[in-house]
This record gives C-alpha cells, sequence and structure tokens, in this order.
C-alpha cells in the first residue's frame, strides 16, 4: 500500500524563479493538502483540492497556486520566487468524507532552497 | 483565529514518563490530532480527540480538555528512539473543514 509520495525531494531555485511540486496520494485518498513548514516552526496550511478544486485556503499570497488531477495527485506551483519561501514544503492525504477522526497522512517533503 | 502553544523543547530519561501540554484557543473546533516528527522526516499520525477524556494506544496516551482548550501527549517507558518533535495540532469546525492548524512543535530529547 503506497503511501504518500513526493518529488522532488530537494530543489534549489533562484530569487524570482518558479517552481512546480508534485505529490501523489496515499491509495483510496481523494483530497490532497498542502503545507509549508519553516525550519524549525510547524506546518502551515496553504490550501486543499478536492474534486480538482481548491477547497480551503489559508493566508498565503496568490504566488501560490495549485492543481488537483483526475487520478488524485496534485501539483503546488510557486511564481516569484522569494527568499522567504525557502522552507519543506508537505503534501498530506485524506479521504473526504471519511470522517472526522481520519488523519491526514504526510509525505516525506520537498526541502526548497532559494538562493 | 487560530492560536496553539506547546513548550519549545523537553527532556527526558530514558524509561521515564514525559508529557507534553498543548494549550488551544480556536475559531472552532473539530478533533485534535498529536503528530510525530522525526527531523528530516515526515509527521506520523500519533492521536486523535474530539471528546473530553482520555484516548490510550499502547505506550502513548492522549488527553483533551475542551472547555479549557487543553490538551496532553503522554509518553510511557520512553525509549531513544522517541527523540523527536511533536505537533499538536487542531481541525477547524464547519461543514467539510479538513484544515490543521499546527502548533510550532515540542522537541523532545530522551537521553539514557
Amino acid at each position: 500500500d503506497a503511501g504518500v509520495t513526493q518529488s522532488p525531494t530537494h530543489l534549489i531555485k533562484t530569487r524570482g524563479q518558479q517552481v512546480t511540486l508534485r505529490c501523489s496520494p496515499k491509495s483510496g485518498h481523494d483530497t490532497v493538502s498542502w503545507y509549508q513548514q519553516a525550519l524549525g516552526q510547524g506546518p502551515q496550511f496553504i490550501f486543499q483540492y478536492y474534486e480538482e478544486e481548491e477547497r480551503q485556503r489559508g493566508n498565503f499570497p496568490d504566488r501560490f497556486s495549485g492543481h488537483q488531477f483526475p487520478n488524485y495527485s496534485s501539483e503546488l506551483n510557486v511564481n516569484a520566487l522569494l527568499l522567504g519561501d525557502s522552507a519543506l514544503y508537505l503534501c498530506a492525504s485524506s479521504l473526504r468524507g471519511g470522517g472526522s477522526n481520519q488523519p491526514q497522512h504526510f509525505g516525506d517533503g520537498t526541502r526548497l532552497s532559494i538562493l | 483565529g487560530q492560536n496553539i502553544d506547546q513548550p519549545t523543547e523537553m527532556t527526558a530519561t530514558e524509561g521515564a514518563i514525559v508529557q507534553i501540554n498543548c494549550t488551544y484557543q480556536t475559531s472552532g473546533f473539530n478533533g485534535l490530532f498529536w503528530y510525530q516528527q522525526h527531523a528530516g522526516e515526515a509527521p506520523t499520525f500519533l492521536s486523535y480527540n474530539v471528546l473530553d477524556g482520555l484516548e490510550e494506544k499502547g505506550r502513548f496516551s492522549s488527553f483533551l480538555s475542551r472547555s479549557k482548550g487543553y490538551s496532553y501527549l503522554l509518553l510511557k517507558e520512553l525509549q531513544m528512539k522517541d527523540s523527536a518533535s511533536y505537533l499538536c495540532a487542531v481541525r477547524d469546525s464547519g461543514a467539510g473543514s479538513y484544515q490543521l492548524t499546527f502548533g510550532k512543535g515540542t522537541k523532545l530529547s530522551v537521553i539514557p
């Protein structure tokens, strides 16, 4: 049973560039959430995708956008990268309607470094 | 808004018991989760509480008091591998809300 997979593992970009991160949810899950985790901090919610639509969004600028595909996989896009975007980006999947006690399952994340 | 507080760091001895506290002030509440995160790895689910009281799962227990906005994670018979960050997360209320708001995490160091 494959868990949540993310790619790439590490990425180095320069300011102003654009980046795309990818996530495949755990088998049987239909909902994908993205989180940003700065060093020494807890994960911060970016947005959640369900049925190929953004259902909820955290306090992140429009530079952060996403997409969900029919197979439930998802992409996170960040434009005009800033130094402050350096962080671990975590993808979490869950089953919507699976009950409020269903936990989100996290991938190992993509470590993004901005130079 | 959401505000979740946890101690930044704790140290405990192998074989001992440690309690990690979490207090929250949220505009809505639909459950509290505890996750474990080893350095450089994904957070892994430990426990879930939505009603007041204690949930026990092996060496790990979690307690919730909704009226006090308070939870704790209790780790018994500590092992070296329990050295990790422990994240408290609250889920919003509201139909279809699955957003988790995390605390900054408590870094637990288990020493021999």
